[in-house]
């Protein structure tokens, strides 16, 4: 099975930078993924990773450490639009690429 | 190109009818999932097909769900005698295959409410 845990909520300042950790166990680890969801919207896609470090990607990098079970999303220089849900996914090996998520973490950007 | 489509956006129903939720995935795609939202939650896994044939359906919280995708493409989802808890987005996602770290590519989802 799998145990993924990140923050409920958070709340940041327009144009500061904002981190979003998740923690997770899960048996036969094969990266992860992370998804922005705005409200009433589907998910989509913004990085994955496999290999331990940090990948920069724009305004949005993401960071992984498999032998801490852990990564998290660093937003810099916030917009508005950034506030949204952000939805942390480790998969498992031969599981099809299966997603098992967390809860998410709301982000409210605040002028 | 055209992403990820479902139909109904909304589904209303009453407790004990039938539904059918409608999938078209990204033309080309062969992996197509199926996943459950609740509001303030993450989406839950459900069932998944690679081609024609689901690879792995123990996201199904009951025999009352079923889903088929009979040509490789479109998929449907069939909920049998629903029930109030059955209440949720369904979201459906595709990708170009089942490879390591493939994306998948979520539709807008249908609401069911069930009253």
């Amino acid at each position: 099975g799998q145990n993924i845990d990140q923050p409920t909520e958070m709340t940041a300042t327009e144009g500061a930078i904002v981190q979003i950790n998740c923690t997770y166990q899960t048996s036969g680890f094969n990266g992860l993924f992370w998804y922005q969801q705005h409200a009433g919207e589907a998910p989509t896609f913004l990085s994955y990773n496999v290999l331990d470090g940090l990948e920069e990607k724009g305004r949005f990098s993401s960071f992984l450490s498999r032998s801490k079970g852990y990564s998290y999303l660093l937003l810099k220089e916030l917009q508005m639009k950034d506030s949204a849900s952000y939805l942390c996914a480790p998969v498992r090996e031969n599981a099809g690429n299966m997603l098992t998520f967390g809860g998410g973490t709301r982000l409210m950007v605040k002028p | 190109g055209a992403g990820v489509s479902q139909t109904p956006s909304n589904k209303v129903t009453e407790k004990g009818k039938y539904v059918e939720l409608r999938c078209d995935p990204i033309s080309g795609h062969t992996a197509l999932y199926w996943y459950r939202q609740s509001l303030g939650q993450g989406p839950e896994f459900l069932i998944y097909f690679q081609g024609t044939g689901a690879a792995d359906d123990s996201g199904l919280p009951n025999d009352r769900f079923f889903a088929v995708r009979p040509e490789g493409s479109v998929s449907t989802l069939k909920i049998q005698r629903t029930e109030r808890g059955d209440s949720a987005v369904y979201l459906c996602a595709s990708s170009p295959g089942t490879g390591v770290g493939e994306t998948q590519y979520f539709g807008p989802g249908t609401r069911l409410l069930v009253l």
